[in-house]
C-alpha cells in the first residue's frame, strides 16, 4: 500500500518555465513533508520541506504547497534550469514513527533548452 | 564538512555469501537510517539509529539482514546468505537528532547478487 503517491513518473519541460511536481498521501498522521532531488548515482539531496502548519514554503526558485484537506502537496519550481533535470522524490514522515521517511517513486523532470 | 559516507561503492556477490555495507554518518548527527531501493521501486525503510535508544528494526525483510552501529556513529549493515532478490542501492542518512529534519543521504552502495 503506497501511503506516498507521485502519479507522473516523469515531467518534461521548457528552459525557463514552471514546473510542477505533484505528490499524495493517505496518511493523515504525516506532520512533515520533504522533497529531495536524486542524479543517476548520488544519493538523494535535500531541497525543501514544509511541516504540516503551514501551507506554503518558498526558497528561492522552490516552492512547495501544501493543501492538507486534499492531502496533496506539490513543488514548483520557477524559472525552470536545465541543471533540475534529475529525479524528484516527496517524502513525508511523523514523529510516531521515528520520523523514517516514506517515499514516493519519484518524478523524473527533464528540462530542455 | 564531510558528507555522509558509504563503502563500498558497488559489491558483486554470489548468492548464498554474506555482505556488509559500510556507513559513516556526519559527524554529530545521533540519527542513522538505512534504506534500501529496489530496481523501479521507491526507497524502503530498512533500520533507524537514535543514540544509546534500541533500534527500530521495523522495516528489515528478514533475519538475514542485521545492523549495529558501534560508538554512537559507524554503521555497519549485514547481509547473511544473500539471495537475487536482495540486489539492490543500499542508502545510508543520518540527521542531528531523531525529530523534524533533513536527512542527508550518502551515495549509496549497489549491491548484485549474481
Amino acid at each position: 500500500d503506497q501511503q506516498v503517491k507521485q502519479n507522473s513518473p516523469s515531467l518534461s519541460v521548457q528552459e525557463g518555465r514552471i514546473s510542477i511536481l505533484n505528490c499524495d498521501y493517505t496518511n493523515s498522521m504525516f506532520d512533515y513533508f520533504l522533497w529531495y532531488k536524486k542524479y543517476p548515482a548520488e544519493g538523494p539531496t535535500f531541497l525543501i520541506s514544509i511541516s504540516s502548519i503551514k501551507d506554503k514554503n518558498e526558497d528561492g526558485r522552490f516552492t512547495v504547497f501544501l493543501n492538507k484537506s486534499a492531502k496533496h502537496l506539490s513543488l514548483h519550481i520557477v524559472p525552470s534550469q536545465p541543471g533540475d533535470s534529475a529525479v524528484y522524490f516527496c517524502a513525508a514522515s511523523f514523529a510516531g514513527n521515528n520520523r523514517k521517511l516514506i517515499w514516493g517513486l519519484g518524478t523524473s523532470l527533464a528540462v530542455n533548452p | 564538512g564531510a558528507g555522509v559516507s558509504q563503502s563500498p561503492s558497488n559489491k558483486v556477490t554470489e548468492k548464498g555469501k554474506d555482505v556488509e555495507l559500510r556507513c559513516d554518518p556526519i559527524s554529530g548527527h545521533t540519527a542513522l537510517y538505512w534504506y534500501r531501493q529496489s530496481l523501479g521501486q521507491g526507497l524502503e525503510f530498512l533500520i533507524y539509529f537514535q543514540g544509546n535508544s534500541a533500534p527500530d528494526k521495523s522495516g528489515l525483510p528478514s533475519d538475514r539482514f542485521s545492523a549495529e552501529r558501534t560508538g554512537g556513529s559507524v554503521s555497519t549493515l549485514t547481509i547473511q546468505r544473500t539471495q537475487q532478490e536482495d540486489s539492490a542501492v543500499y542508502l545510508c542518512a543520518s540527521s542531528r537528532a531523531g525529530g523534524v529534519g533533513e536527512q542527508y543521504f550518502g551515495p549509496g552502495t549497489r549491491l548484485t547478487v549474481t
